[in-house]
């Protein structure tokens, strides 16, 4: 079965600074990986996906990814955080299983920024 | 062009009554998937349609249904509602089928928040 760990629910980082936000995955075969963004009371944004091409992956606002697959894991990291970019953020795999997309959601990590 | 639509955006019921929500998805597409987003589950899959047809289900009670028009819009409807199905409901579309050989990409609506008194 698929599935995602966020290996941390809260993450707390000053502006400026690198964000690391991490995610272990477990698949029967090759995954399809994304990260997505939920920002207060508003949907989910796809920040960017990663379908078994380049590993490392660039996404939207400075994130990137990068797949690795010895380790399993896809963590998402951005040089310098942006007060906007507090929000909750969500690393998904896809269940092929039922025929067709199904995505299998993380727990979720909460960015917090402080000035 | 117009993104995912949901209607309302906050309801609230009592419990044993029953509720309708709506999803009007990205023109041209024609899958429609439903979640469930508590803070104790998280994310979780209700089920998908495509083309008026429900083609993956997730695991929920049968008081979780759904169904889909021609015109690619769904709903989904919850009887019998319970406390517990307080939450935010976000519907996603996509075009329904994996194009240049890779995944449906999905495009999530704000959701709606229902509060079950």
């Amino acid at each position: 079965a698929q599935s995602v760990t966020q290996l941390d629910s809260h993450v707390s980082v000053s502006e400026g600074t690198p964000v690391l936000l991490r995610c272990n995955y477990s698949s029967s075969y090759s995954p399809s990986l994304f990260w997505y963004v939920q920002h207060p009371n508003k949907g989910l944004q796809l920040l960017l996906k990663y379908t078994s091409a380049a590993t490392l992956v660039k996404g939207i606002n400075g994130f990137e990814a990068e797949f690795k697959k010895s380790e399993t894991s896809f963590h998402l990291t951005k040089p310098s955080a942006h007060m906007s970019d507090a929000a909750e953020y969500f690393c998904v795999v896809i269940d092929f299983s039922g025929g067709y997309n199904k995505l299998i959601f993380g727990a979720g990590t909460r960015l917090a920024v402080h000035p | 062009k117009a993104g995912v639509t949901q209607t309302p955006r906050y309801l609230i019921k009592t419990r044993g009554q029953q509720v309708t929500l709506s999803c009007s998805p990205i023109s041209g597409h024609r899958s429609v998937s439903w979640y469930q987003q508590t803070p104790g589950q998280g994310l979780q899959f209700l089920f998908e349609y495509f083309s008026e047809t429900q083609r993956n289900k997730g695991n929920f009670p049968g008081r979780f249904s759904g169904r889909q028009f021609s015109n690619s819009r769904s709903e989904m409807n919850v009887s019998t509602l319970e406390l517990g199905d307080s939450a935010l409901y976000l519907c996603a579309s996509s075009l329904g089928y994996p194009r240049h050989g890779g995944e449906d990409e999905q495009y999530f609506g704000p959701g709606t928040r229902l509060t079950v008194t």
